[in-house]
């Protein structure tokens, strides 16, 4: 099945700086890449999400790319914010798994003022 | 438009018991699924129901089961619950119709099983 590997674990910048989270994909034939931002006892909210006909996708201060050749996407923050700080989370989807989302272990973001 | 809803949001069981977990999602999404999150683990998916059809499922045991019902409202069901049940149990509620969709998720039931 589809394994999906998050790096960093943890994630530690000072407030204004970029924040890049990077995640690999291991079936080719994945088409769906989401990005969450889980917060202390919430559920996971999606903040962006792109799909594989299309390479990188902005929303404000919030990017992601995808690399369909070396099966890996990366979420980009700028201007980071101390309400910036939580758990991001990337996942993949693919018809082999019924379109379920298969996550990664995620990544704890600080930012410090 | 209210968001994906679940109750309890908190619930303590015992070895053995059996629970039912309930969610609502939002208003005209067909679509929900059910995710367990660990800190071992991470977010894991369980099943996902479409019209009251179990659409899709994912490698737990037969212990976890779900339904939908026609108002598209799902309730998951885990019996003889063990001591690694204890989780974080999310329902994320999806349009549907077409597959691939972006999933919306609730704040969980945090289940502790003793």
């Amino acid at each position: 099945g589809e394994n999906v590997e998050q790096h960093p674990s943890t994630l530690s910048v000072q407030e204004g700086d970029s924040a890049v989270i990077k995640c690999t994909y291991s079936d080719s034939a994945s088409n769906y890449f989401p990005w969450y931002k889980q917060e202390l006892g919430k559920g996971p909210q999606l903040i962006i999400d792109i799909r594989s006909n299309v390479g990188e996708k902005k929303d404000q201060r919030i990017a992601v790319t995808l690399n369909k050749t070396a099966k890996h996407f990366s979420l980009h923050i700028t201007e980071t914010q101390p309400e910036d700080s939580a758990v991001y989370f990337c996942a993949a989807s693919t018809s082999n798994s019924g379109y379920a989302l298969n996550f990664g272990k995620g990544t704890s973001l600080l930012v410090t003022p | 438009k209210a968001g994906v809803t679940q109750t309890p949001r908190y619930l303590i069981k015992t070895r053995g018991q059996q629970v039912t977990l309930s969610c609502s999602p939002i208003s005209g999404h067909r679509s929900v699924s059910w995710y367990q999150q660990t800190p071992g683990q991470g977010l894991q998916f369980l099943f996902e129901y479409f019209s009251e059809t179990q659409r899709n499922k994912g490698n737990f045991p037969g212990r976890f089961s779900g339904r939908q019902f026609s108002n598209s409202r799902s309730e998951m069901n885990v019996s003889t619950l063990e001591l690694g049940d204890s989780a974080l149990y999310l329902c994320a509620s999806s349009e549907g119709a077409q597959r691939n969709y972006e999933q919306y998720f609730g704040p969980g039931t945090r289940l502790t099983v003793t």
